[in-house]
């Protein structure tokens, strides 16, 4: 199984500020095709998980620009360039090569 | 509008089993995989096992293996997950998602969750 970790855990945040979340995989993500099988995901207090980065570093459809992924093989980035209120919540890096899905911790960031 | 709808929240006894509906609309069920996973009370998410919608075939982990089974429902766009023997442990909230068949997509639309409690 591929082993997710993020770093922190926890995370206060300015809003305006940039914030920054590491995820690293116990082995390299890259697919034969390329890409890079990383997820990011957002889970606000109440609610269902939302997708916000698929492939390491595409923008799911409705995500604000202000989020952005980065990284390649094992170590991956979420940066938000601009926190707003709205941003608070749980992330989770979800890494998409194996069949068995295995997810990070989680990041709880808060204002 | 795309829409995952899952069943309502259930209360079941140890050792008794639970089955959740998740029914889609707005977009070609035999075109996205919908994953199952759950998440206990404040804990992480955690995978648990997935349905092809063209065949039926499922893969899920060691962990729920002989306890879980995924269908589907195409005439319904329906996909459906059945856990067995529960135990206290097996207290959260399950969710169903969907993916992409014929390219990596992430899994773009969830359902609002089901929550499940396992008490005597």
């Amino acid at each position: 199984d591929i082993v997710m970790t993020q770093s922190p855990l926890s995370l206060a945040v300015t809003p305006g500020e940039p914030a920054s979340i590491s995820c690293r995989a116990s082995q390299s993500l890259r697919h034969s095709s390329g890409y890079n099988y990383l997820d990011w995901y957002l889970q606000k207090p109440g609610q269902s998980p939302q997708l916000l980065i698929y492939v390491a570093s595409t923008r799911a459809s409705g995500v604000p620009d202000r989020f952005s992924g980065s990284g390649s093989g094992t170590d991956f980035t979420l940066r938000i360039s601009r926190v707003e209120a709205e941003d608070v919540g749980v992330y989770y890096c979800m890494q998409g090569l194996q069949t068995y899905r295995t997810f990070g911790q989680g990041t709880k960031v808060e204002i | 509008q795309v829409q995952l709808v899952q069943s309502g929240a259930e209360v079941k006894k140890p050792g008794t089993s639970v089955k959740i509906s998740c029914k889609t609309s707005g977009y070609i069920f035999a075109a996205y995989y919908i994953y199952w996973l759950r998440q206990a009370p404040g804990q992480g998410l955690e995978w648990m096992g997935v349905v092809n919608p063209v065949d039926g075939g499922t893969s899920d982990t060691q962990k729920f293996r002989g306890r879980l089974t995924m269908t589907r429902d195409t005439s319904t766009s329906t996909a459906y997950m059945e856990l067995r023997s529960l135990t206290y442990e097996d207290t959260a909230v399950y969710y169903c998602a969907r993916d992409k068949l014929d390219y990596y997509n992430g899994m773009d639309v969830w359902g609002q969750g089901t929550t499940v409690t396992v008490s005597s």
